[in-house]
Order: C-alpha cells, then sequence, then structure tokens
C-alpha cells in the first residue's frame, strides 16, 4: 500500500521560496500508472490544486499559480518536490502531496502546515 | 478556472437522504467524465469517496452515489449517519488542471 510523507520547512519568509518534499513508499513514482500531485488548503477555507508532474517529468499546473511553482521529481530517492516562489501571508497552508489517477488523488500524505510570516 | 460552485451548508436528520451539487462549465464537470468527491472530518485530511463521476473506492459506503447532468455533478448520501457530518469537496478535471469546489458543509441534525 503506497505511503506518502511531507517533508520540509513550517516557517518561511515573505518573499522567499516554500520547498517541500514527498517521500513515496510502497510504489515507484517511475510507475506509468499514476500522477503526482500537490494539494492545500489555508487554515478554515476549502482545497486547492496546485499541480502534478508525471513520471516522464512532463507537469501541469494551476493557471493562477504557474509563474510561481515548480515540481521536480527525484527518481534516485523515490521523491517529488515542490517550490512555491515569492511567497505571501497568502500562501498560508496544509500542503498535501497526492497520487493522482485520472485527476482523482486516490492517496494522500498527513499534510504539513507552512506558515509564510516575518 | 473559477471553482466549482458548491453549496456553503447542506443539513439533514439521521436516516434522511441528502444531495449536494457541483456546478461547473463545458469545459470541466460538462466535458469529462473525471468528477471527484471527498469527505474531510474535522482536524482531518481528505478522503476520496466518489471518482469518475460515480465510482465508488473500495471500503466507501453504497450510501454514497454520484451523478453528473451536463455541466452539474452531484453526491447523495443515502441514510444519513452522524459520522458522515463533515465537509464535502468535489473536483474536477479541467483540461491540462484539476479544480476544486468551494466545499459544502454537511450537518446531521
Amino acid at each position: 500500500q503506497v505511503q506518502l510523507q511531507e517533508s520540509g520547512p513550517g516557517l518561511v519568509k515573505p518573499s522567499e521560496t516554500l520547498s517541500l518534499t514527498c517521500t513515496v513508499s510502497g510504489d515507484s513514482i517511475n510507475s506509468a500508472n499514476y500522477y503526482w500531485a500537490w494539494i492545500r488548503q489555508p487554515p478554515g477555507k476549502g482545497l486547492e490544486w496546485i499541480g502534478s508532474i508525471y513520471y516522464t517529468g512532463n507537469t501541469y499546473y494551476k493557471p493562477s499559480l504557474k509563474s510561481r511553482v515548480t515540481i521536480s521529481l527525484d527518481t534516485s530517492k523515490n521523491q517529488f518536490s515542490l517550490k512555491v516562489n515569492s511567497v505571501t501571508a497568502a500562501d498560508t497552508a496544509v500542503y498535501y502531496c497526492t497520487r493522482e489517477v485520472a485527476s482523482t488523488s486516490h492517496s494522500w500524505g498527513q499534510g504539513i502546515l507552512v506558515t509564510v510570516s516575518s | 478556472q473559477s471553482a466549482l460552485t458548491q453549496p456553503r451548508s447542506v443539513s439533514g436528520s439521521p436516516g434522511q437522504s441528502v444531495t449536494i451539487s457541483c456546478t461547473g462549465s463545458s469545459s470541466d464537470v460538462g466535458g469529462y467524465k473525471y468528477v471527484s468527491w471527498y469527505q474531510q472530518r474535522p482536524g482531518k485530511g481528505p478522503k476520496l469517496m466518489i471518482y469518475d463521476v460515480s465510482e465508488r473506492p473500495s471500503g466507501v459506503p453504497d450510501r454514497f452515489s454520484g451523478f453528473k447532468s451536463g455541466n452539474t455533478a452531484s453526491l447523495t448520501i443515502s441514510g444519513l449517519q452522524a459520522e458522515d457530518e463533515a465537509d464535502y469537496y468535489c473536483s474536477s478535471h479541467a483540461g491540462t488542471y484539476v479544480l476544486f469546489g468551494g466545499g459544502t458543509k454537511l450537518t446531521v441534525l
């Protein structure tokens, strides 16, 4: 059974870069069957899909975030990562990494709270 | 890329049925069969309840059902139970990305 675990700093300063890693166990991120995605949820608000990556390295981003977001793979470590540039308080959220099939997140990490504050 | 439209809240008594709607456009809900529904209990992460409009993952009770007509998808929960009280989110494929609804709070009276 696949397991996903987010890791990274819980506090990021405004204007800096938010960097998170998702470690996948129980499956290979080299699989052609899945996409690997990031979803976030600001405190008290709804879910927002950020983007996803396929094993080929092809990436897909929410248009409104595309200019600030990068998702990448590290197949040697069976991990994928998220970077969000020029963060503001609006980027404060619980960030989830997920395994996607046909735009559906079937498996989720437990989530990590990232606060943007000086 | 506006969020899909869901009612902010719905409620029902134990044993009753409730339906939550999710309205989009022909570019998302109406254009693809990839509509999903997630349940999120307070303080917990989302759990997949329905995918591909009407498919249930293993372990999800058949009290949960999904349907789509045109640009609107719906989630029906029959035989309401206290444990169904949660936030519910729809999502849809939208070409090269995924859109979520704003979420609906279900209260079991």
